[in-house]
């Protein structure tokens, strides 16, 4: 199993660019969630996912969008990137049952200039 | 919400010391999760422990649920364990979705 994977793994953008990052899973876990780390501290919830075609915001979803179009991927959406979204983005996944332990993938590296 | 908070923000040690890291929660909680962020950023699992004791390898971890909070033991420390160590508890149920709510980490290195 790869677990949870990652795509890509650094990115440049400039100021009002566009780009889509993309998380996949072979556990078949029901939950999956994207975060975002910044300097110095810990990982805040973006938007996250219960189920294949369903999304919820998290505490952070201001200027992001996201899909799980299949149960596998989550992908999240910058339409248009702002430095302040320069930071590091994470994607975790769970089962639905009994366990509330969470799957880390490597993290994606992105900087807007 | 529920908070996070872990001591000491910072540990210096030399190879070969042990360490305990500490982490308190302000709620109830079902779980908590240690982590370890090595300097390459990756995120590692280190122990799924809502309650009780656990051991892998050198480390060790204690949860204390009933007096929120958990410790997570370094023996015999290694260049190798330097990096920030995270816990982190999740919301149960409701709107929470079980995500999870990080401290702010302790970062740790070890010199040889």
């Amino acid at each position: 199993n790869a677990g949870v994977t990652q795509t890509p793994k650094f990115r440049v953008l400039k100021t009002g660019q566009s780009m889509t990052l993309l998380c996949a899973q072979d556990m078949n876990h029901e939950y999956m969630y994207w975060y975002r780390q910044d300097p110095g501290m810990g990982l805040r919830l973006i938007h996250y996912s219960v189920g294949e075609g369903t999304t919820a915001k998290g505490e952070v979803p201001d200027g992001y969008n996201v899909s799980r179009l299949k149960k596998q991927n989550f992908l999240l959406g910058l339409e248009s990137a702002a430095p302040s979204q320069t930071s590091v983005y994470f994607c975790a996944s769970r089962r639905l049952a009994d366990s509330y332990e969470q799957y880390f993938g490597p993290g994606t590296r992105l900087t807007v200039t | 919400g529920i908070q996070v908070e872990q001591s000491p923000p910072d540990l210096i040690l030399q190879e070969g010391a042990n360490s305990t890291l500490r982490c308190n929660f302000s709620d109830s909680v079902n779980n908590l999760q240690w982590f370890h962020q090595n300097p390459w950023g990756q995120l590692i699992n280190l122990f799924y422990i809502p309650s009780g004791t656990k051991q892998n390898g050198r480390l060790s971890a204690t949860t204390v649920a009933t007096e929120r909070y958990s410790l997570l033991y370094i023996s015999s420390s290694q260049t190798t364990d330097s990096g920030v160590y995270f816990c982190a508890v999740p919301g149960a149920g409701g709107t929470s979705y079980g995500k999870l709510t990080f401290g702010q980490g302790t970062i740790l290195t070890v010199h040889p």
